[in-house]
């Protein structure tokens, strides 16, 4: 299986900060990387896939970027609703595994 | 865009089973693959099973191969997952999840439902 480490686990920033994620897969992956946004007691959202394309009406303050192994999710500015828990997931092969989760909290 | 929207969830004791049923809308549903993941009380994400567009090939993961099973009725354009031999350690919120691109779970998944709660418990 492959396995998906994500760093920091957590991590305390301030609105405007500019911040970045990343994501280590255990083998390549190519771009098959995907990365969502979840907020307490919802679920999941869909912010990038293919490592770096982003979805239909996710904010452009989002970018992701990587490939094989290294990925990253960048936020340019972070704004009040940025905070929550972010996943990256590999769709490589399955089991379609999942990191442990970063969650992003205001300073 | 579509929508889709569990039930099923509830207490259960260990050793019993449950079923659980996702209902889809809004979208061509044989067009698509379906998943299910699950979140455990304060834990991460997990996936569950998926199961391909045409209902062609199923996977699982470990934690539930032999005990779950993903089927799909595309007549009623509902997705199930039949879970049996439950553990206490299934306990968890249940989400159905539907591929970003028809035919291919390449590119993520991008229509999820509110989830459906379970708890195996005595």
């Amino acid at each position: 299986d492959i396995q998906m480490t994500q760093s920091p686990s957590s991590l305390s920033a301030s609105v405007g900060d500019r911040v970045t994620i990343t994501c280590r897969a255990s083998q390549t992956i190519s771009t098959y990387l995907n990365w969502y946004q979840q907020k307490p007691g919802k679920a999941p959202n869909l912010l990038i896939y293919a490592a770096s394309t982003l979805q239909s009406g996710v904010p452009s303050r989002f970018s992701g970027s990587g490939s094989g192994t290294d990925f990253t999710l960048t936020f340019t500015s972070l704004q009040p609703e940025d905070f929550a828990t972010y996943y990256c997931q590999q769709t490589y092969g399955t089991p379609y595994t999942f990191g442990q989760g970063t969650t992003l909290e205001i300073k | 865009q579509g929508q889709v929207v569990e039930s099923g969830g509830g207490v259960v004791q260990p050793g019993r089973s449950l079923r659980l049923s996702c209902a889809a809308s809004g979208f061509t549903f044989i067009s698509y693959g379906m998943h299910w993941v699950r979140q455990a009380p304060g834990k991460g994400l997990e996936w569950v099973a998926t199961i391909w567009y045409d209902g062609s090939n199923k996977d699982y993961a470990d934690s539930v191969k032999g005990r779950f099973t993903i089927s799909r009725d595309d007549s009623k354009n509902t997705l199930y997952l039949q879970m049996n031999s439950l553990r206490a350690e299934d306990t968890a919120v249940y989400y159905c999840a539907r591929d970003r691109v028809g035919g291919t779970s390449d590119y993520g998944v991008d229509v999820w439902g509110q989830g459906t709660t379970v708890t195996v418990s005595s």
